[in-house]
């Protein structure tokens, strides 16, 4: 079965700094990985994705994401840090066609971001 | 804005009643999903639809059910509701049926749905 662990509950960065919110997964074959993030009482946003080709991927907001195969990861990461990045940062894979399921997102338990000004 | 659209946003009701959430997917999506996001299960994928036929199932209670119309958008019925099943409830759309494709599934706002 397909998962995805989010190994820290809360990640704590001081403005300017730079960050990572980490992402290790377990798939059959090559994976499909996804960031969202959800602001207070908001939806989830997508952020970024890796499908293939360049293992660092860049998406919205400054984010990307570095995808390493051999240790099974997809940290995201961004080089300096805004309050407003405050959030939860979900890492996601695809389950694909798995046990009849196709398609859907595979979730981790989510990531706390808070940005210190 | 993702495009996808959710109603109610709000919504409080008693145990053991009906609720319906209703979901307009992005334009031309076909692919329609049903998520419950609360604070002990975390983000749990429900159900999804693809162009009016159920496509995967995944923790959805007995009490759940859900359907894809042909104008595409898509309603969770949840019934004989308990206190447990207040949480968010997400839907989300994506363009391909998303077997074994990397297409992104764009999610709504949520309904949040409080059960006294």
């Amino acid at each position: 079965a397909q998962s995805v662990a989010q190994p820290e509950d809360q990640v704590n960065v001081a403005e300017g700094n730079p960050l990572t919110v980490k992402c290790t997964y377990s798939v059959s074959g090559n994976p499909y990985l996804f960031w969202y993030v959800q602001y207070p009482n908001r939806g989830l946003q997508f952020l970024l994705k890796y499908i293939t080709g360049d293992n660092l991927v860049k998406g919205s907001y400054g984010f990307e994401a570095e995808f390493n195969k051999s240790q099974t990861s997809f940290h995201l990461k961004k080089p300096s840090a805004l309050v407003s990045d405050s959030a939860l940062y979900f890492c996601a894979v695809r389950d694909r066609n798995y046990g009849g399921s196709q398609g859907n997102l595979i979730f981790g338990k989510g990531t706390k971001l808070s940005v210190k000004p | 804005d993702s495009g996808v659209t959710q109603t109610p946003k709000h919504l409080i009701t008693a145990t053991g009643q009906r609720v319906t959430l209703r979901c307009s997917p992005r334009s031309g999506d076909l692919s329609v999903y049903w998520y419950q996001q609360s604070l002990d299960q975390g983000l749990q994928f429900l159900i999804q639809y693809y162009n009016g036929e159920e496509r995967a199932k995944g923790n959805i209670l007995e009490r759940f059910s859900a359907q894809q119309f042909p104008d595409l958008h898509s309603e969770l019925n949840l019934s004989s509701l308990e206190l447990g099943d207040s949480a968010l409830y997400f839907c989300a759309s994506s363009s391909l049926s998303g077997q074994n494709s990397g297409n992104t599934i764009y999610f709504g706002e949520g309904s949040w749905l409080t059960v006294v």
